[in-house]
Parts: C-alpha cells; sequence; structure tokens
C-alpha cells in the first residue's frame, strides 16, 4: 500500500492565485482531513470528511474549499492565495469514521505565497 | 472548542535520561489522547495512545498516564537515545466526526 499520498511537494504561488493541492489514500479510509503546519502553532484542522459526498469546515476553513467525490480522494483547493496561507500541508485520513483514531497523514505539501 | 496546552515548548535531555512532556485539555467529554513524533521536513507519526478508560499504557520506553479528573496527560520517555530528538505533538480526541486538537509541540532535543 503506498498508504496517504500528496502532491505536488512544493510549491510556490502569487498572491490571488488559485491552486489545487492533491490527496489520495489507498486504506479505503472513510476518513479524511486536511491540517496546516505553521512554526509553534501545531497541525490545525481545516477541513474533514467521514465519507464520500460529506465534507464540514474544521478549526480554519477561511479561504479554501474541499470536495470528496470518491473514498480515496480529497482535494484541497486555495481559491485566491493570500501570504497567510504559506504553510505546511497534511493530508491525513484514520480508519475510525469519528477522527478518534490514529490518523495516517501524508509527506506534506510545502506552499509559499509572495 | 477543546484548548489543549503542551509544555515545554523545548526539552533537553542527557541521552539516558528520562523526559516528560505533558499537556492539559478543556473538554471533559474528550476520550483519546494520541501523542505524535515528528522528524524534521518529515511527516508526524504515532507513536502511541490511550483512551479515557484507562490510566496509563507502556510500550518498551515511551508511556502515557492520564488523569481525566485534573484533565492532564503525559508522555514519559525513557532511556533516551539519539534518535529520540525530534518534535512531538500531543493532541485530543472528542469521538466527533472534528477529529483531533493538536497541542503546539515539544522540541525534544538529546544531549550526548
Amino acid at each position: 500500500n503506498a498508504g496517504v499520498t500528496q502532491t505536488p511537494k512544493f510549491q510556490v504561488l502569487k498572491t490571488g492565485q488559485s491552486m489545487t493541492l492533491q490527496c489520495a489514500q489507498d486504506m479505503n479510509h472513510e476518513y479524511m482531513s486536511w491540517y496546516r503546519q505553521d512554526p509553534g502553532m501545531g497541525l490545525r484542522l481545516i477541513h474533514y470528511s467521514v465519507g464520500a459526498g460529506i465534507t464540514d469546515q474544521g478549526e480554519v476553513p477561511n479561504g479554501y474549499n474541499v470536495s470528496r467525490s470518491t473514498t480515496e480522494d480529497f482535494p484541497l483547493r486555495l481559491l485566491s492565495a493570500a501570504p497567510s496561507q504559506t504553510s505546511v500541508y497534511f493530508c491525513a485520513s484514520s480508519y475510525s469514521r469519528q477522527g478518534s483514531g490514529e490518523q495516517y497523514f501524508g509527506p506534506g505539501t510545502r506552499l509559499t505565497v509572495t | 472548542g477543546e484548548n489543549v496546552e503542551q509544555h515545554p515548548s523545548t526539552l533537553s535531555v542527557q541521552e539516558g535520561d528520562s523526559a516528560v512532556i505533558k499537556c492539559t485539555y478543556s473538554d471533559s467529554a474528550s476520550n483519546y489522547f494520541p501523542w505524535y513524533k515528528q522528524e524534521l521536513g518529515k511527516r508526524p507519526q504515532l507513536i502511541i495512545d490511550i483512551r479515557s478508560n484507562v490510566g496509563e499504557k507502556k510500550d518498551q520506553r515511551i508511556a502515557v498516564t492520564l488523569n481525566k479528573t485534573a484533565k492532564h496527560f503525559s508522555l514519559h520517555i525513557t532511556e533516551t537515545q539519539p534518535e529520540d530528538s525530534a518534535v512531538y505533538f500531543c493532541a485530543v480526541g472528542r469521538g466527533g466526526a472534528d477529529g483531533l486538537t493538536f497541542g503546539k509541540g515539544t522540541h525534544l532535543i538529546i544531549q550526548p
């Protein structure tokens, strides 16, 4: 199994540009989520999904959209990039449908917005 | 929402000594308490977790203790080794679909 994969690994955007961060998992997990990690801030939940067709907001959802058309994929869209969105983004999946179980993280995407 | 405080932010110990990292949380309904280790440039990985019906759990050199009354839990690493150097995050789950709330992390440095 590849586990959780993310693309791209690095990305530089200009303010106002849009892009999609890709995330996929091959463990048949129902629960998937997106976190952002900033220095000294830990990991903060952006959006999550408990299954295909179901998404909801986390702690810091503003400026991001998600969709879940299949169990495997959970892309994160930045609508109009801002410097405040410079961060490392981690996708995660869990066997626990409620999210209170081991989170399997992807390798991360390092995003810089100039 | 849930508030998780983690201390210390940096911890330096001599190789072979023990290290203890503490976290407190605010929501008494929380029932899942994992610890993640993150090496530089890598993804977080689960090292140990505990659920609210258990007070202590051990796995070789690492252990987690939970005090639900006081709403705090701790990570204990004994006989520390150079490969234990990393950032450690505690997290709290409430059993709902809104996942985990993470602490801000502890940078553990093992001095040779």
